[in-house]
């Protein structure tokens, strides 16, 4: 069964740092592109980030460029997200899920619970 | 970057309803790549559809999707009291961004 779950979320000031992970299991980790998508309270999905299996392509959304880093470790099966420079509006639930883009893409068919990441002083 | 549109942004109707939700593109891009999900209150999203018509493993047979092009329809047959939810489209080709629309809530009347 193909789980994902996500930790690190929290309360942060503006200008803080956090950093966000998702532990997968069930399926070859390695052989994914992972993604991060947020949802702030009240509002619409948002697709954050993204990262090829082999860790080395990553994109990401305009909104967070420059300020979030999405990373994985396939040996430890995890994805990351080094959020720095945040701000008020970055408050959000964060998803983590799994798709395919190489060959024959796939949509983000599992998702994790989500992290809530709220961002105040 | 292609901007999905959903309309209605919700939709009041009653169980037993047929329900017609809309998603359209502000560019044309292949239907292989438009996916559907649904979204209950508390809960991660759930694939119902993909490649713009495949139902999703486990989704019942009354979700069905169609469109190319730019226009594009989830239509539920029959609405069950579970099917009550906010529903986004999705484009997900090999390229960023994997846009979202804005999603369309089902309201029970």
């Amino acid at each position: 069964e193909v789980q994902l779950l996500e930790s690190g979320g929290g309360l942060v000031q503006p200008g803080g740092s956090l950093r966000l992970s998702c532990a997968a299991s069930g399926f070859t980790f390695d052989t994914y592109a992972m993604t991060w998508v947020r949802q702030a309270p009240g509002k619409g999905l948002e697709w954050v980030s993204a990262i090829r299996a082999n860790g080395v392509n990553t994109y990401y959304a305009d909104s967070v460029k420059g300020r979030f880093t999405i990373s994985r470790d396939n040996s430890k099966n995890t994805l990351y997200l080094q959020m720095n420079s945040l701000r008020a509006e970055d408050t959000a639930v964060y998803y983590c899920a799994r798709f395919v883009i190489l060959g024959v893409p796939r949509p983000f068919a599992y998702w994790g619970q989500g992290t809530l990441v709220t961002v105040s002083s | 970057e292609i901007v999905l549109t959903q309309s209605p942004g919700t939709l009041s109707l009653s169980p037993g309803e047929r329900a017609t939700l809309s998603c359209r593109a502000s560019q044309s891009f292949s239907s292989s790549y438009l996916a559907w999900y649904q979204q209950k209150p508390g809960q991660a999203p759930r694939l119902l559809i993909h490649g713009a018509s495949s139902r999703a493993t486990g989704i019942p047979d009354r979700f069905s999707g169609s469109g190319s092009g730019t226009d594009f329809t989830l239509t539920i047959s029959r609405l069950e009291p579970e099917d009550f939810a906010v529903y986004y489209c999705q484009q997900y080709g090999s390229s960023p961004p994997w846009t979202f629309g804005q999603g369309t809530k089902v309201e029970i009347k």
